[in-house]
């Protein structure tokens, strides 16, 4: 059953502005992922947070994590034209054997 | 160099003609898994393998197998495909279940006719 549901499905911004994408799920978890996905090729992973941090950076991606609200949010600075993708966030449950993927978030830079 | 591969790319076929996608990973992980990706469904895992020898199903197995023979390789069988599973499936690899990265491969395109 599908947990991670990703908001808003697509987002269309001007290169150089901040794009932001939150992710809903309903279960406790052990951690939490992003995945980035060019069009028809293999998901990147993109950072793991895990169910006691409540942020976490990685060059211009900052995630954040909020259990008592069960959601995250992924910001990408200062967008390039590279960032166009779908992300996706994936959650992994205590004792569950898999991650379970949202639908993703369609982002479009614009040049 | 530390890659997940997967065979073949594209597959056009025709129902109920027994294939085969094969899926190596060359960095050691215990974890492998198959999922499938449909527009507006999203990714949804169709079996998963927590190591040599053992499989278990994911939220879609109906119409799947896989096996487990050797660590690296973990292939997808459809004994009688049909239209339904036109998709796009991708295997994925990972130290253990799920507490770390998983790497994926650069996905099948499989079409039956």
């Amino acid at each position: 059953s599908q947990q991670g549901e990703e908001d808003p499905q697509a987002l269309s911004i001007q290169e150089g502005e901040n794009a932001t994408m939150n992710c809903s799920y309903k279960t406790s978890i052990n951690n939490l992922q992003w995945y980035r996905q060019n069009s028809g090729r293999g998901l990147v992973h993109l950072i793991l947070i895990r169910s006691n941090e409540r942020e976490k950076h990685s060059g211009r991606l900052r995630v954040t994590l909020d259990t008592s609200k069960k959601s995250s949010s992924l910001l990408i600075t200062a967008s390039r034209a590279a960032d166009t993708a779908s992300y996706f966030c994936a959650t992994s449950n205590q004792g569950a054997q898999k991650l379970v993927f949202g639908q993703g978030t369609r982002l479009t830079i614009n040049p | 160099e530390a890659q997940v591969t997967q065979n073949p790319r594209y597959l056009i076929t025709v129902t109920g003609k027994k294939l085969t996608v094969t899926c190596s990973q060359n960095m050691n992980h215990e974890y492998m898994s198959w999922y499938r990706q449909d527009p507006g469904l999203g990714l949804r895992q169709i079996y998963y393998s927590m190591n040599v020898e053992v499989t278990d199903k994911g939220d879609v197995p109906e119409g799947y197998k896989v096996s487990r023979k050797e660590k690296r390789n973990f292939p997808l069988i459809l004994e009688s495909p049909s239209p339904n599973q036109t998709s796009l499936y991708f295997c994925a690899s990972s130290l253990s279940r799920t507490s770390t990265e998983q790497f994926f491969g650069p996905g099948t395109r499989l079409t039956v006719l």
